[in-house]
C-alpha cells in the first residue's frame, strides 16, 4: 500500500487561505468516503482535525474544512495564524481493510 | 476525560522484541477498537494494525504481519503491541490511537513512545 501523496510543503501569510492536497487511488481515497486528516506540532501525538471528507470534531476550529473530488482529498486552512503552523497528515481507509497516510505537508505561517 | 497512556521508551538490540503498552480511561473500553501507528525520525505516519477490545480480535498491516502481535487485558483496559525480529528501521515513535467502533476515525491518541533499535 503506496502513501498517499501530499505537497511537502505549504505557506502563507497571516489571514491567508491555504489547501492540501491529498492524492490516493480508487482503491482508498476514491473509493471511501473515510477521509480524516491530522495536524502534528513537533514533539506531539496527532489531533485529529476532519474526519469522513467534511466533518469537524466538537472543538476543532471551523477554519479547517475538508473535500473531496475523485482519488484527492483537501484541506484548507481559512484566516491562516500562527499557531496553525504544523505538519498535517491525511489519510484513508483503504480497499484492503486497512489504512494509508498521506506524505505529511509541513505548513510554515510567513 | 478520555486517555490513552503509553508506556515509556525503550532501547532493545538488533533481533529483540519489544512490548509497548497503552492504557485507557474515561470510557468504556470494549465499545472503541485500537490502532497502532508509528513514525521513524523525520518520518510520516505509517498505519500498524488494529485491535479490537470485545474478543480481542486483530488485523496487521501486511508490513508487519509475521512479527507483530496485539493484546488487551480488559481488566485493566490495558492494549500490548510487541514487534519482534526489531532492525535499525524499526526505531520510531509509537502511537496508539482509539476508534469509535466502525467509524473509521482517530479520534483519541496515547502521547506516543519511543523504541531505539541500536546495537
Amino acid at each position: 500500500q503506496s502513501a498517499l501523496t501530499q505537497p511537502a510543503s505549504v505557506s502563507g501569510s497571516p489571514g491567508q487561505s491555504i489547501t492540501i492536497s491529498c492524492t490516493g487511488t480508487s482503491s482508498d481515497v476514491g473509493g471511501f468516503n473515510y477521509v480524516s486528516w491530522f495536524q502534528q506540532h513537533p514533539g506531539k501525538a496527532p489531533k485529529l482535525l476532519i474526519y469522513d471528507v467534511t466533518d469537524r470534531p466538537s472543538g476543532v476550529s471551523n477554519r479547517f474544512s475538508g473535500s473531496k473530488s475523485g482519488n484527492t482529498a483537501s484541506l484548507t486552512i481559512s484566516g491562516l495564524q500562527a499557531e496553525d503552523e504544523a505538519d498535517y497528515y491525511c489519510s484513508s481507509y483503504t480497499r484492503s481493510f486497512t489504512y494509508v497516510f498521506g506524505t505529511g505537508t509541513r505548513v510554515t505561517v510567513l | 476525560q478520555v486517555q490513552l497512556v503509553q508506556s515509556g521508551a525503550e532501547v532493545k538490540k538488533p533481533g529483540a522484541s519489544v512490548k509497548v503498552s497503552c492504557t485507557a480511561s474515561g470510557y468504556t473500553f470494549i465499545n472503541y477498537y485500537i490502532h497502532w501507528v508509528r513514525q521513524a525520525p523525520g518520518q510520516g505516519l505509517e498505519y500498524m494494525g488494529i485491535l479490537y477490545p470485545s474478543g480481542g480480535r486483530t488485523s496487521y498491516a501486511q508490513k508487519f504481519q509475521g512479527r507483530l502481535t496485539m493484546t488487551r487485558d480488559t481488566s485493566t483496559s490495558t492494549v500490548y503491541m510487541e514487534l519482534g525480529s526489531l532492525r535499525s528501521e524499526d526505531t520510531a515513535v509509537y502511537y496508539c490511537a482509539r476508534e469509535p467502533s466502525e467509524t473509521y476515525r482517530f479520534d483519541y491518541w496515547g502521547q506516543g513512545t519511543l523504541v531505539i533499535v541500536s546495537s
